[in-house]
């Protein structure tokens, strides 16, 4: 049962415009959501996250978005470099709970070209 | 360098032997975490440790595999008489009170 979902395995972009990169989750029981992004023989790396108590949260070119009642979340990046292409990875937590684990999507590979 | 340690980077065994894996976590966390990944996937969780205690292990977590983390600092994760199927990055992650988790580069297991 995937509890966090990343229907997208791939993107293409253009160098310069915006990446959207989107996630599902099930179980309502999550409260913190953090995106990952990690390049090949590496261990991931946190790029942000948010609680469930906003709907937004911004970090320079990376905003997330949440909408709780749809149980789905977004990351935007803009603009896009050639850099940020790598495997983005959604997780999902029970920050209220003993363990906080995380719970993780498939991925979505995003490739921008220059 | 004051982040997630693992070591080593790569190991390849053959099968039915046994190996172990090391983690050197950020040194004021508490709280530490032992995921897989396989091609394709997520990071899969694997168990939880609060200083020194184990306290969750996935079901994914076989007989064959144990884990510790004496004094609460350091971490090993054993497999024994290795299959086929443990091919797969060993990734080991930190925290200090949940939240965003720290991870380390991973231990790329092959077993041949």
């Amino acid at each position: 049962d995937q509890q966090v979902k990343q229907n997208s395995p791939s993107l293409s972009v253009q160098e310069g415009r915006i990446s959207i990169l989107n996630c599902d989750y099930t179980n309502s029981m999550f409260d913190y959501f953090l995106w990952y992004k990690k390049y090949p023989a590496e261990g991931p790396t946190f790029l942000i996250s948010i609680s469930s108590i906003k709907d937004k949260n911004e970090d320079g070119r990376f905003t997330v978005f949440l909408n709780k009642s749809a149980k789905h979340l977004s990351l935007h990046i803009v603009p896009s470099q050639p850099g940020d292409s790598a495997v983005y990875f959604c997780a999902a937590s029970d920050y209220g709970g003993a363990t906080n684990k995380l719970i993780f999507g498939t991925g979505t590979l995003l490739a921008v070209q220059p | 360098d004051t982040g997630v340690s693992q070591d080593p980077r790569h190991k390849i065994t053959k099968r039915g032997q046994n190996v172990t894996f090391r983690c050197d976590p950020i040194s004021e966390h508490n709280r530490l975490y032992w995921y897989r990944q396989t091609l394709g996937q997520g990071p899969e969780f694997l168990t939880y440790f609060q200083n020194e205690a184990q306290l969750e292990k996935s079901r994914l977590l076989s007989d064959r595999f144990s884990a510790e983390r004496p004094k609460g600092s350091f971490s090993t994760l054993e497999i024994q008489r290795t299959e086929q199927g443990d091919s797969a990055m060993y990734l080991c992650a930190s925290t200090y009170r949940g939240g965003g988790a720290f991870f380390g580069q991973g231990t790329r297991l092959t077993v041949v």
